[in-house]
C-alpha cells in the first residue's frame, strides 16, 4: 500500500523567504505525484503535477525517487500563498486512488 | 459545465438520523470519487465508479454507507444510523480515466455535523 508523509502540519515564514513544504511517500511501484492546494473558503485545487515538470505561481517540486520526496518549493513566498498545501501520489500499477498526504498549512506573514 | 457540484453544502443531522449527499461530476469524466477529510487531516478514499460500476470501496466504509451511480453521471452517498464520528467534510471529485495523470477535479463538500 502506499502512504504520503507530509512531516510539518504548519509552516510559518515572512513574505519574500524561501518556502519548501515536505512530502516523503513510500510506494513499491511508479508513482505520479501531484500538489494539491486549498485557499481559505475554496475548494481543494491541483497546484502541479510532476509529470509536467511546470512551474505553477512560481512553485515548482522535483521528484526524487532515490528520496522518495516530492518537496514543493518557491523561492519568495507571498502572503496570497497562505493556504493548506496536500500532497498526493496516484499509483500507476494498482489501486487507482489518490493518496493524500496528513497537509501542511502555509502561513506567510506581511 | 460548471465542475464538480456537490449538495448539499452544510448537514446537521442528529445521530441515529439517515442523510444522503449528491455529486454531479463534470459530464465528459468517467470516474468519479468519494473522500472524506476530517480535521487536520488530508482527504481520505473512500469509494469510486467507473460509469456506474463501483470499482472499489475502502475499509473505512462501514455497512452503514452506501454509495450509487446510477446512470454513470450523477452519485449519491447514503450514511444510516448516523453517528458523532460520521462527522466530517465528504469531497466528490471526478476524472477522465485513464489520463488521470491529469489530477482529479474537486468538489467544495458538504460538511455533515452529527449532534
Amino acid at each position: 500500500a502506499q502512504r504520503v508523509t507530509q512531516p510539518e502540519k504548519l509552516l510559518s515564514v515572512f513574505k519574500g523567504a524561501p518556502v519548501e513544504l515536505k512530502c516523503n511517500y513510500s510506494y513499491s511501484g511508479s508513482p505520479e505525484l501531484f500538489w494539491y492546494v486549498q485557499y481559505s473558503r475554496q475548494r481543494l485545487q491541483l497546484l502541479l503535477r510532476h509529470i509536467s515538470r511546470e512551474s505553477i505561481k512560481g512553485f515548482t517540486a522535483d521528484l526524487n525517487k532515490g528520496e522518495t520526496s516530492f518537496h514543493l518549493k518557491k523561492p519568495f513566498a507571498q502572503e496570497e500563498d497562505s493556504a493548506m498545501y496536500y500532497c498526493a501520489l496516484y499509483p500507476l500499477n494498482a489501486g487507482n486512488m489518490l493518496t493524500f498526504g496528513g497537509g501542511t498549512r502555509l502561513m506567510v506573514k506581511p | 459545465d460548471t465542475g464538480v457540484s456537490q449538495d448539499p453544502r452544510h448537514k446537521i443531522t442528529k445521530r441515529g438520523q439517515n442523510v444522503t449527499f449528491r455529486c454531479d461530476p463534470i459530464s465528459e469524466h468517467n470516474r468519479l470519487y468519494w473522500y472524506r477529510q476530517t480535521l487536520g487531516q488530508g482527504p481520505e478514499f473512500l469509494t469510486y465508479f467507473q460509469n456506474e460500476a463501483q470499482l472499489e470501496k475502502s475499509r473505512l466504509l462501514s455497512d452503514r454507507f452506501s454509495a450509487e451511480r446510477p446512470k454513470g453521471s450523477f452519485s449519491t452517498l447514503e450514511i444510516q444510523r448516523t453517528e458523532q464520528g460520521d462527522s466530517a467534510m465528504y469531497l466528490c471529485a471526478s476524472s477522465q480515466y485513464p489520463r488521470e495523470n491529469y489530477g482529479y477535479t474537486f468538489g467544495s463538500g458538504t460538511r455533515l455535523t452529527v449532534v
